[in-house]
C-alpha cells in the first residue's frame, strides 16, 4: 500500500486560514468516509484532530474541520495560531481492511 | 481517562527480536482495536497492525511476515513483537487504541507517549 500524499510544507500568518490536502485513492481516501488527521508537535505522541473525514473530537477547537472530495482530503484550520504550529498526518482506511498515513505535512505560522 | 503506556529494551541487535508491551489503564480493553504505530527518526507515521480484544489480528503487509501483535485482557496489556529487525526498524514505536466496527479500524486515540528503539550492534 502508498502512503497518501500530503504537501511537505504549508505556512501562514496568525488569523489566517490554511489547507492541507491528503490525495489517495478509490481504494483508500475515494472509497470510504474514514479519513483521520493528527497532529504532531516536536517530541510528542500525535493527537486525533478529526476522525471520519469531519468529526471533531470533545476537547479539539472549533477553528480545525475536514472535507473530502472525491480522492482527496482536507484539513482546514481557520484563525491561525502560534500554537497551530506542527506536523499534520492524515489516515485512511483502505479496502484491505488496512490504515495507510500520508507523509506528513509541517505547518509553520509566520 | 484511558492512557497508554509503552515499554520495552531501547537497544535491539540485527536480527533480533524486538519486543514491545503496551500497559492500557483506566478503562476497558475490550471493543478496541488495540494498535502499533512507528515513526522513523525525522520521518512519517507507519501503521504496524492492530489486534482486536477478541484476539483477531490485521498487519500492514510490508511488515507481515515479521510482526505479531497480540493481547492479554487478564493483564490489559498488548504486545509487539517484530523479528529479524535490521537499522531500518530504528523508530519511536507508538501504542494506539484504534476505533471502528466490524473489519474496519477507522482512528486511533488516545496515543500512548511512544518508546524510542534502536537497532544496533
Amino acid at each position: 500500500q502508498s502512503a497518501l500524499t500530503q504537501p511537505a510544507s504549508v505556512s501562514g500568518s496568525p488569523g489566517q486560514s490554511i489547507t492541507i490536502s491528503c490525495t489517495g485513492t478509490s481504494s483508500d481516501v475515494g472509497g470510504y468516509n474514514y479519513v483521520s488527521w493528527y497532529q504532531q508537535h516536536p517530541g510528542k505522541a500525535p493527537k486525533l484532530m478529526i476522525y471520519d473525514v469531519s468529526n471533531r473530537p470533545s476537547g479539539v477547537s472549533s477553528r480545525f474541520s475536514g472535507s473530502k472530495s472525491g480522492n482527496t482530503a482536507s484539513l482546514t484550520i481557520s484563525g491561525l495560531q502560534a500554537e497551530d504550529e506542527a506536523d499534520y498526518y492524515c489516515s485512511s482506511y483502505t479496502s484491505s481492511s488496512n490504515q495507510v498515513f500520508g507523509g506528513g505535512t509541517e505547518l509553520t505560522v509566520l | 481517562q484511558v492512557q497508554l503506556q509503552e515499554s520495552g529494551p531501547g537497544l535491539v541487535k540485527p536480527s533480533e527480536t524486538l519486543s514491545l508491551t503496551c500497559t492500557v489503564s483506566g478503562g476497558s480493553i475490550s471493543s478496541y482495536y488495540w494498535s502499533w504505530i512507528r515513526q522513523p527518526p525525522g520521518k512519517g507515521l507507519e501503521w504496524i497492525g492492530y489486534v482486536y480484544y477478541s484476539g483477531r489480528t490485521n498487519y500492514n503487509p510490508s511488515l507481515m511476515s515479521r510482526v505479531t501483535v497480540s493481547v492479554d485482557t487478564s493483564k490489559t496489556q498488548v504486545s509487539l513483537k517484530l523479528r529479524s529487525v535490521t537499522a531500518a526498524d530504528t523508530a519511536v514505536y507508538y501504542c494506539a487504541r484504534g476505533h471502528g466496527s466490524g473489519t474496519r479500524m477507522r482512528w486511533f486515540d488516545p496515543w500512548g507517549q511512544g518508546t524510542p528503539v534502536t537497532v544496533s550492534s
